[in-house]
């Protein structure tokens, strides 16, 4: 079981909009402003999509956002495209100790 | 941003030590903390540790007593050891990079599936 839950999956048509949600702890996602958002297409590398709870590097496409309530966050992404279509991580930092935890993924379907 | 490629054997025999190697390109092995994180299949990821330029290293408490992380700077690579592995070690290794006052993986691998197994 993973530290931070996410949904298995989640789906939407093209042009419409989807929200994964990542629920952590008070001592993780509640604690620190820290949420990183990954994109993964199997056989290539993790892509940052969100940094910093809602930041976006440079080159990611403004129809993906994010977000945080309390000890969850959520990256939405508007106006899906096929290319969309990948499972998505979230992590979030989690003090010095414990540093790193991750979600179980999400995986994006595009009817 | 750097580009990182995984190397090493696919296969470990349990009670063995799995080796990995991390190749950096386009950039310098002294401007980041390296790190290797896992996926076992049908699971999440999980982090399993960090080293610096300079020697610094941090491993997830869960695997600290079997892990060495090194960096080689000369080669511009770093590397990942794990000892006495057993089947709950079969996962995609994936190695990322992270600059210092940053809390992102701003550059990850493609990932190399080790199978534990005799």
């Amino acid at each position: 079981q993973s530290a931070l839950t996410q949904p298995r999956s989640v789906s939407g048509s093209p042009g419409q909009s989807v929200t994964i949600s990542c629920t952590g702890t008070t001592s993780d996602v509640g604690a620190y402003n820290y949420v990183s958002w990954y994109q993964h297409h199997p056989g290539k590398a993790p892509k940052l999509m969100i940094y910093d709870v809602s930041k976006r590097p440079s080159g990611v496409p403004d129809r993906f956002s994010g977000s945080k309530s309390g000890n969850t966050a959520s990256l939405t992404i508007s106006g899906l495209q096929a290319e969309d279509e990948a499972d998505y991580y979230c992590c979030s930092y989690a003090g010095s100790y414990t540093s790193w935890v991750f979600g179980g993924g999400t995986k994006l379907t595009v009817l | 941003q750097v580009q990182l490629q995984e190397s090493g054997p696919g296969l470990v025999k349990p009670s063995e030590t799995l080796s990995l190697t991390c190749t950096v390109s386009g950039g310098s092995i002294s401007s980041s903390f390296w790190y290797w994180i896992r996926q076992p299949p049908g699971k999440g990821l999980e982090w399993i540790g960090y080293g610096y330029y300079s020697g610094t290293t941090s491993y997830n408490p869960s695997l600290k007593s079997r892990v060495t992380i090194s960096v080689d700077t000369p080669k511009n690579q770093f590397s990942l050891k794990l000892r006495s592995v057993t089947a709950a070690d079969t996962a995609v290794y994936y190695c990322a990079s992270l600059n210092s006052g940053d809390f992102k993986f701003d550059s990850w691998g493609q990932g190399t599936l080790v199978t534990v197994s005799s």
